[in-house]
């Protein structure tokens, strides 16, 4: 079993959508969840960044963490065309030299 | 200019061949990665360094070595290429808290 699950999709929406993307993990051990937004032939981009549990928002964009499902979601509301692209969730344990586990990520396609 | 420069962004290359791929950044980050993508296996890190005298082997660095030749730049090199690393290649960059932040756009290396 991989550390961190994430559905590959492809999740295809209408433009002003809510989307849920998700992933779950199994180490309890992990304290710093992130995602990241990959558009096509370029590199990820740190999107948000969640230490424990709680929720994090930025503009159109929530982050929540359960730990005690293992579980941790981005929420974009109001989704539009420019929001297509692939997005990766990665978490590390805690101190500063943890090795970050990626998930496999999750394509969106966001149709005008 | 972009905070991570990856050179070349395409290759296409013959089984044996030695290759290097490099990597510079703007960022003032100490910490440098290297990552392979590939479809189905996600982000994997091949090598990692944490300022110019450390560099430590990440999951998957056989076949691969790299050098450290300044803060801003980290190279990889595939001593003799083989066909299964054909794959797209990032470097990345973290700040000392270990969350990374920055990612190249990617070489895209196809090994025949």
């Amino acid at each position: 079993q991989k550390e961190v699950e994430q559905d590959p999709g492809p999740l295809s929406v209408p433009e002003g959508a809510i989307v849920s993307l998700n992933c779950t993990y199994s180490n309890s051990a992990f304290q710093y969840f992130m995602w990241y937004r990959q558009y096509s032939r370029k590199g990820p981009e740190l999107l948000m960044y969640t230490y424990s549990s709680g929720n994090k928002e930025d503009g159109r964009f929530t982050a929540q963490v359960d730990k005690s499902s293992k579980y941790i979601s981005l929420f974009i509301r109001d989704s539009q065309p420019s929001d297509s692209a692939t997005y990766l969730c990665a978490m590390r344990g805690a101190g500063n030299n943890r090795k970050l586990i990626w998930g496999l990520g999750t394509s969106l396609a966001v149709n005008p | 200019d972009a905070d991570v420069t990856q050179t070349p962004r395409n290759r296409i290359t013959k089984t044996g061949k030695r290759i290097m791929l490099e990597c510079s950044q703007t960022k003032g980050h100490d910490r440098m990665y290297w990552y392979r993508q590939d479809p189905g296996l996600g982000l994997r890190l091949i090598y990692y360094s944490f300022d110019v005298k450390d560099i430590n082997k990440g999951e998957i660095s056989d076949g691969y070595s790299v050098s450290r030749q300044a803060q801003a730049k980290f190279s990889l090199s595939l001593e003799s290429a083989i066909p299964n690393q054909t794959a797209l290649y990032f470097c990345a960059t973290s700040d000392s808290a270990g969350t990374v932040k920055h990612f190249g756009d990617g070489t895209r290396l196809s090994i025949l």
